[in-house]
């Protein structure tokens, strides 16, 4: 099986642009989350998606919203980029069942100038 | 809720050496554990995961963890690391029988190994 792909893997962007991520999750895989992770936060909890609904939400602002649609691709959205925004934004997919390991992606690199 | 503390930030050893890497959680409820390596520029790779059973378990890459109920752990060993073995290594619990799978991460630990 192919792994879970995020495209792109790179991105600059300025302060104040948006960006949109994506994910392909594991054929199969109908629950996608994604996580920041920064040197200074560590990884971070964004959302998760399940059949196109989002079922939970870590505490970020509004500024960071997230859809996934019926062949269980997901993207990210980032509106008003800050500086702060900089990070590698990981996403994972993962099997239906107990115990919903997660099957990540490389990551996309995305730096706000 | 729950909670993972890695008490090591950063675990320098020799090549050859045997590793322990530490993790400990709290949680309220019954939790499974798992532990992710990231390389550098790289996603995370699930190492070994634990559910119920045997409190030993095999992984990935001659890795192994032990649960320990009573004291709430869960760490990571090698009998003998390679250079290669160079990277982050994330604790991570997710609830039994949770409505999500969010993944509670510790803060990691870089495992160095020197020549």
């Amino acid at each position: 099986k192919a792994g879970v792909t995020q495209t792109p893997r790179y991105l600059i962007k300025t302060r104040g642009q948006q960006v949109t991520l994506s994910c392909s999750p594991i054929s199969g895989h109908r629950s996608v989350s994604w996580y920041q992770q920064t040197p200074g936060q560590g990884l971070q909890f964004l959302f998760e998606y399940f059949s196109e609904t989002q079922r939970n939400k870590g505490n970020f602002p509004g500024r960071f919203s997230g859809r996934q649609f019926s062949n269980s691709r997901s993207e990210m959205n980032v509106s008003t980029l800050e500086l702060g925004d900089s990070a590698l934004y990981l996403c994972a997919s993962s099997p239906p069942g107990p115990p919903y390991e997660q099957y990540f992606g490389p990551g996309t690199r995305l730096t706000v100038t | 809720a729950q909670s993972v503390t890695q008490l090591d930030s950063q675990v320098p050893v020799f090549e050859e050496a045997p590793v322990e890497l530490r993790c400990n959680y709290s949680s309220s409820v019954s939790v499974y554990l798992f532990w992710y390596v990231q390389y550098p520029n790289q996603g995370l790779q699930l190492l070994l995961k634990y559910l119920s059973g045997s409190t030993l378990v095999k992984g990935i890459n001659g890795f192994e963890a032990e649960f320990n109920k009573s004291q709430t752990s869960f760490h990571l060993r090698k009998p003998s690391v390679h250079i290669s073995d160079t990277a982050e290594y994330f604790c991570a619990v997710i609830a039994y029988g949770g409505a999500t799978n969010k993944l509670i991460f510790g803060t990691g630990t870089l495992l160095a190994v020197q020549p």
